[in-house]
């Protein structure tokens, strides 16, 4: 079954740590995106990449780091650096202008 | 500045009770309008695409449509499953790639 992969479900982040959420895709897309998603607002842009090697910021990109080395995957670092990292993160992938599709997510939060 | 609100925040509906959700935007070239559904702890799942006024689309108890301002989709006579979170997103051309602006969503409880 053709799909968007997220790991882990669930994330805990100490004071100072860096933490990395996965996210592979076997649909085939060249495209893929990470959005962050809080209590009362619309989802938020983090980066998005539109091919291998290649990737630009969002809305709030600052905290965070990727990667795209392979079609199939996208991870996201949250660094020490974000100060409001709590939240539920959500992968997605599309091809060009068509509708993106979405992974289940990870919700981080803090210990 | 772009924008995209979604109303009611919340709406409770008896089952078989029909009613609409609405999506109304203020951006500058509107490429698409999505619906997507989303339960909780789970990603969105598309919907519907809708791409110039006057365009609906229909599955099962839900239609969605399209004006130059606002979207609706509409619910007829809903079912307890129906219940999840209702998102729509605008697609616009911007920074040299297909934008998505996001609503905060409607949350739907339809009980029996």
């Amino acid at each position: 079954d053709g799909g968007i992969t997220q790991s882990p479900k669930y994330l805990f982040r100490k004071e100072g740590q860096n933490v990395t959420l996965s996210c592979e895709q076997n649909l085939n897309h060249d495209a893929m995106y990470w959005y962050r998603q809080d209590p009362g607002q619309g989802l938020r842009l983090i980066y998005y990449s539109q091919i291998v090697n290649d990737f630009q910021k969002g809305d709030i990109a600052e905290g965070y780091s990727v990667s795209r080395e392979k079609k199939e995957s996208f991870p996201l670092t949250v660094t020490s650096a974000q100060k409001n990292p709590t939240a539920f993160y959500l992968c997605a992938s599309s091809f060009s202008n068509q509708p993106q599709h979405f992974g289940d997510g990870t919700r981080l939060s803090i210990l | 500045e772009d924008q995209v609100t979604q109303s009611p925040e919340a709406l409770r509906l008896q089952e078989g009770e029909s009613s609409s959700l609405n999506c109304s935007y203020t951006v500058s070239g509107l490429r698409g309008l999505f619906w997507y559904r989303q339960d909780p702890g789970k990603g969105p799942e598309f919907l519907f695409t809708l791409y110039s006024a006057g365009e609906e689309k229909e599955k099962e108890r839900l239609k969605a449509t399209l004006t130059k301002k606002e979207s609706f989709l509409h619910i007829t006579a809903p079912k307890p499953e129906d219940s999840a979170t209702y998102l729509c997103a605008v697609q616009m051309f911007s920074g040299g790639y297909n934008k998505l602006i996001f609503g905060a969503g409607t949350r739907l409880a339809v009980h029996p």
